[in-house]
């Protein structure tokens, strides 16, 4: 079974730029989640998907959108790059929402796309 | 709040034990994780331990929690090269997938 992808890989873009990024989860996996991590923050939320809506969204500005089609595969956005956006973007897909106190409900990270803006 | 922290180095001698700890905030937190990160790479889970246990092996792993005082740690015994990597400890609450990562502990293995 494949695991998740994410493309691209490598991205360098300049202030000002719009980006997207592309995560394609695990097949049967129906959850997407986006995480961006800088040596500074670390490893922080941005959003989650399940069935083509957004479930939770993280503390980021509007800048940051994203979106799940219908074949569970997702996409992030970033409009007007700062220089601060250069991260490690990563993408982890679960079968389902985590539900209350019973579900373990792994989630299986990409390689991630790493962002450099210029 | 959302607050998870962890030291940020561990050196440690091939075949010796290590113990990676972290701390939370959130007393909600319902299941709690260890993943390792390669140079490159993604996130790897390792184990995690469901808040309402206070221990759990699984081969050379080791998790302990402390719910009282909101410690977890991460024994690895017969520590191996390949084992050098970062170590993040994660926190999710009750509902949805968002997990609250430490800042990650990176751990060196000598020969």
């Amino acid at each position: 079974k494949a695991g998740v992808t994410q493309t691209p890989r490598y991205l360098i873009k300049t202030r000002g730029q719009q980006v997207t990024l592309s995560c394609s989860p695990i097949s049967g996996h129906r959850s997407v989640s986006w995480y961006q991590q800088t040596p500074g923050q670390g490893l922080q939320f941005l959003f989650e998907y399940f069935s083509e809506t957004q479930r939770n969204k993280g503390n980021f500005p509007g800048r940051f959108s994203g979106r799940q089609f219908s074949n569970s595969r997702s996409e992030m956005n970033v409009s007007t790059l700062e220089l601060g956006d250069s991260a490690l973007y990563l993408c982890a897909s679960s079968l389902g929402l985590a539900g209350g106190f019973s579900s373990y409900n792994e989630q299986f990270f990409g390689p991630g796309t790493r962002l450099t803006v210029l | 709040g959302e607050d998870v922290e962890q030291s940020l180095f561990l050196s440690v001698r091939e075949g010796d034990s290590s113990v990676i700890n972290c701390t939370y905030t959130d007393s909600s937190s319902t299941y709690l994780y260890w993943y390792k990160q390669e140079p490159g790479a993604g996130l790897q889970l390792l184990t995690y331990i469901f808040s309402n246990m206070d221990m759990k092996q699984d081969q050379r792993l080791t998790v302990l929690l402390n719910k009282k005082d909101k410690h977890l740690s991460l024994r690895i015994a017969d520590t191996q090269t390949g084992d050098s990597a970062i170590y993040f400890c994660a926190e999710r609450r009750a509902a949805g997938n968002k997990l609250t990562f430490g800042g990650g502990t990176r751990v060196l293995v000598k020969p």
